[in-house]
């Protein structure tokens, strides 16, 4: 079955900068790519997405990056601010299904 | 846009006993929904596809008789924690993917068991 990595598991930036977070997964099949924000005790929020038929998908301060040769996604977040801090999950799904595998998860922290 | 509701959104329960949760679409029919569980500080991990009219599909070390799952109609998935015990105590949360094409998924609130 599918399975999805995520690194890091914790990343601080300082307000400004940017972060990365980066994803990989297993099952060449899977079409679908969103990534979701969490905060403690909330359901996750959907903050962008990719399809598999595109290789870059972009959001005001919210990028994310699909290499299907790779099989890797990226979210890329630019000018960060405070209120950024969250834990983010990216996610696979798998093919003709509303199956999400999640990845592990990445605690940012933003330092004003 | 649409809206699942899961309830409760907090419960405890002593040792043993059961304890259920609901999830409903409320302004879309949903075939299929899925339940994931989500312990302190980790990722959600998905724990079983409801089905409408059919048999839960759970995924690999998820005890089926442990965590029933009834699916009985287009709005409504129920997740029931059998002979619950402090291990059990977590994060369980719903999702439903919406009617129209393009794989949008939407949560439910989610639910904090626990059990004492």
């Amino acid at each position: 079955g599918e399975n999805v990595e995520q690194h890091p598991s914790t990343l601080s930036v300082q307000e400004g900068d940017s972060a990365v977070i980066k994803c990989t997964y297993s099952d060449s099949a899977s079409n679908y790519f969103p990534w979701y924000k969490q905060e403690l005790g909330k359901r996750p929020q959907l903050i962008i997405d990719i399809r598999s038929n595109v290789g870059e998908k972009k959001d005001q301060r919210i990028a994310v990056t699909l290499n299907k040769t790779a099989k890797h996604f990226s979210l890329h977040i630019t000018e960060t601010q405070p209120e950024d801090s969250a834990v983010y999950f990216c996610a696979a799904t798998l093919y003709n299904t509303d199956k999400l595998i999640f990845g592990t998860g990445t605690r940012l922290q933003v330092f004003p | 846009g649409a809206v699942v509701s899961q309830h409760p959104s907090r419960v405890i329960c002593k040792s043993g006993t059961s304890v259920k949760i609901e999830c409903r679409s409320l302004d879309f029919q949903a075939t299929t929904m899925f339940w994931y569980r989500q312990f302190p500080k980790k990722s959600l991990m998905l724990m079983a596809t409801s089905n409408e009219g059919s048999k839960a599909t759970y995924e690999q070390g998820v005890e089926k008789d442990k965590f029933l799952i009834n699916h009985a109609s287009l709005t409504l998935s129920t997740l029931t924690v059998t002979s619950a015990h402090p291990e059990d105590s977590s994060f369980y949360i719903c999702s439903a993917p919406g009617e129209s094409s393009g794989n949008t998924i939407y949560f439910g609130e989610g639910s904090w068991l626990t059990v004492v």
